[in-house]
């Protein structure tokens, strides 16, 4: 069973860059059959599909965040990493990784303020 | 892009009722790519059904889930304590993949 640890810094200025980690345990980033997913949810508010990444390093993201996002695999590491530019307050969030449908991380909270 | 959109945001309702929640989509979609999720505050969303249809492990069989084209409809068939709760369609037939914006089956 593969399990997710979301990590990072809690609180982040605006304008700067937001950068989380994804922890896998109990398999490796570079399985095939499933993506790796970023979801967040703000706070009191529905879930926004942030991105993917396959193993292949093939990428989709949501075109509301497009030009601020990467997701990235570290095969050595056996991390997902997601990073968003250029912050607001907007973007204050739980920010959850996925593999598949089904197995999600317990989600960590950033906030962005100054 | 496909658009979710579910009805009704909230529903009141009491233990033993049956809950019909519905997700419609902006453009005919693929049933094998719709989803739903259960999410309990404080806690990560669950899988709940998948394939428009199939329940994930653990919910029982009072959980149905219906639908083609562009109207999708789950169905809570008398009401638990522990099914109040948000639900979320969710499709990820084509990128970019997409949530519709919940509904909340608060107790009565």
């Amino acid at each position: 069973q593969v399990q997710l640890q979301e990590s990072g810094p809690g609180l982040v200025k605006p304008s700067q860059t937001l950068s989380l980690t994804c922890t896998v345990s109990g398999g490796t980033v570079d399985t095939g059959g499933h993506f790796w997913t970023w979801v967040r949810q703000r706070p009191g508010a529905g879930l926004e599909w942030i991105g993917y990444i396959y193993y292949t390093r093939s990428t989709h993201y949501n075109p509301s965040l497009e030009s601020r996002v990467t997701i990235s695999l570290d095969t050595s590491l056996n991390q997902v990493s997601l990073k968003l530019t250029s912050v607001s307050a907007a973007d204050t969030a739980l920010y959850f990784c996925t593999w598949g449908l089904d197995q999600w991380g317990p989600g960590t909270l950033v906030t962005v303020s100054s | 892009e496909v658009v979710l959109t579910q009805s009704p945001g909230s529903l009141s309702l009491s233990p033993g009722e049956r809950a019909t929640l519905s997700c419609r989509a902006s453009q005919s979609v693929i049933t094998t790519y719709l989803a739903w999720y259960q999410q309990k505050p404080g806690q990560a969303p669950r899988l709940l059904m998948k394939g428009t249809s199939i329940r994930a492990p653990g919910f029982p069989d009072r959980f149905s889930g219906s639908g083609s084209g562009t109207d999708f409809t789950l169905t809570i068939s008398g009401l638990e304590p522990d099914d109040f709760a948000v639900y979320y369609c969710f499709y990820y037939g084509s990128a970019p993949w997409t949530f519709g914006q919940g509904t909340k089956v608060e107790i009565k």
